[in-house]
């Protein structure tokens, strides 16, 4: 069975420029996460998606993030413009919903780097 | 708040070195506590679910056990191959979340 699926695996941007990362997440899984793992930190939830809907959107700063499902299944996280500080590991995860939903199935994550 | 700290940042230890990896918590409402392995460039590989005090749970050399505020992930003679960074996090019933520790990195020299 596949695991979940990221890309691109890294990208290097300049400030202030658009970036773009996408999930596709394990089959049959309806909930899917965004996470930023910072160095030497644990990963932070962005986003939490049941289905088509973002359940809990408190912690992504939507003055430049914004997240998208489009039918239930793939997702793309974006940043515009990027700034310094968000060079960090972004890591999408799935699971299945409700008491299940603290183990979840990780992406190997795409790494950033914004210079 | 929910809050979990996990302990000692980092562990080196000799083959064959037994040890342990702790993880204090802080949580309104535990739906459960988890550990996860995350090996350098890849994402977190989930290991353990632990629901309710006293409870404990193998896998080969890992065993991980839950009390009312901390969790320990006991490694019993260590490979290798067990060199990770061990990361615990508590998934609250308040807010849905899963809040994680800051990580535990092992080194296991031959």
């Amino acid at each position: 069975e596949a695991g979940v699926v990221q890309s691109p695996r890294y990208k290097i941007i300049e400030k202030k420029q658009p970036v773009a990362f996408w999930c596709n997440p394990i089959s049959g899984h309806n909930t899917l996460y965004w996470y930023r793992q910072n160095l030497g930190q644990g990963p932070e939830l962005l986003i939490r998606y049941e289905n088509e809907e973002a359940v809990d959107d408190s912690q992504l700063p939507k003055d430049r993030f914004s997240a998208e499902r489009l039918k239930g299944v793939d997702s793309t996280l974006k940043i515009q413009p990027a700034e310094l500080g968000d060079s960090a590991v972004y890591l999408c995860a799935s699971s299945f919903p409700g008491l299940a939903g603290g183990e979840q199935y990780f992406g190997p994550g795409t790494r950033l780097t914004v210079t | 708040e929910d809050q979990v700290t996990q302990s000692p940042e980092a562990l080196r230890l000799q083959e064959g070195e037994s040890s342990s990896l702790n993880c204090s918590y802080t949580v309104s409402g535990l739906r459960g506590l988890f550990w996860y392995r995350q090996d350098p460039g890849k994402g977190p590989e989930f290991l353990f679910t632990l629901y309710s005090a006293g409870e404990e749970k193998e896998k080969e050399r890992l065993k991980a056990t839950l009390t009312k505020k901390e969790s320990f992930l006991h490694i019993t003679a260590p490979k290798p191959e067990d060199s990770a960074t061990y990361l615990c996090a508590v998934h609250s019933s308040n807010t849905g979340k899963l809040i994680f520790g800051q990580g535990t990195t092992l080194q296991v020299k031959p």
